[in-house]
């Protein structure tokens, strides 16, 4: 058990472009979350997967951000035409079904700045 | 989901016993209580979950009285590696698609002096 693995560590982009961001969970954990944070504010809950599915999205994931778990291992986030406000960090958790009171297990995240 | 209310800050010397205390009014029958503790630049990390009573690890114990509509966690004789946010979360089990997300508020930033 190696833990949650986020990549990459730092991303630094231009207003417009697209970025990727990649999550390995830990290897038996079929639920995988995305949260994102800012400075001085709590993570904020993004969207939630059970293996393959995503049920659950959060309003604050506008039309540009696009998240998949295409094989109910690995997760990607994506955002699209990145904006300054989407300058964050972006933190993938995940938790093992045998645990039904969903203790989390975060990566260390991966820190976006838009210029 | 139940909201939480937490101190935003705390300050404490090293070797004390520091208790933060969060108020959760309107939790569930079915609800946990889950604190994590959050370094900067890293994701938090789980430290301690009760449902009543009392719970102890190798790390901190958690108090929630008989109404749990509060908790309190207690770090015993803390060092300056403490100095961290920590976040108290009240949730349930998963129930079905769509019925649940775990809401982190803006936490309690604990400094420790030396």
């Amino acid at each position: 058990d190696t833990g949650v693995s986020q990549n990459p560590r730092h991303k630094i982009t231009k207003r417009g472009q697209n970025v990727t961001f990649r999550c390995d969970p830990i290897s038996e954990h079929n639920r995988l979350y995305w949260y994102r944070q800012t400075l001085g504010q709590g993570p904020e809950f993004l969207t939630y997967f059970q293996n393959e599915a995503q049920l659950e999205k959060s309003r604050l994931l506008s039309d540009r951000f696009s998240a998949e778990r295409p094989k109910g291992s690995f997760s990607t986030l994506e955002i699209q035409r990145t904006e300054q406000g989407d300058s964050a960090m972006y933190l993938c958790a995940s938790s093992s079904p045998r645990d039904p009171n969903e203790k989390l297990f975060f990566g260390s995240g991966t820190q976006l700045s838009v210029l | 989901l139940a909201k939480t209310t937490q101190p935003i800050s705390m300050d404490s010397y090293e070797g004390q016993e520091v208790n933060i205390t969060c108020s959760h009014n309107n939790i569930a029958t079915n609800d946990y209580i889950t604190w994590y503790q959050q370094f900067p630049s890293q994701g938090p990390r789980f430290i301690i979950q009760g449902y009543k009573t009392k719970v102890t690890n190798e790390v901190a114990s958690l108090f929630i009285p008989a109404d749990r509509k509060s908790s309190t966690l207690s770090l015993p004789r803390v060092s300056l590696s403490d100095t961290a946010v920590y976040y108290c979360l009240v949730g349930g089990a998963y129930s079905g698609a769509g019925s649940y997300q775990l809401t982190f508020g803006k936490g309690t930033k604990l400094s420790v002096i030396p």
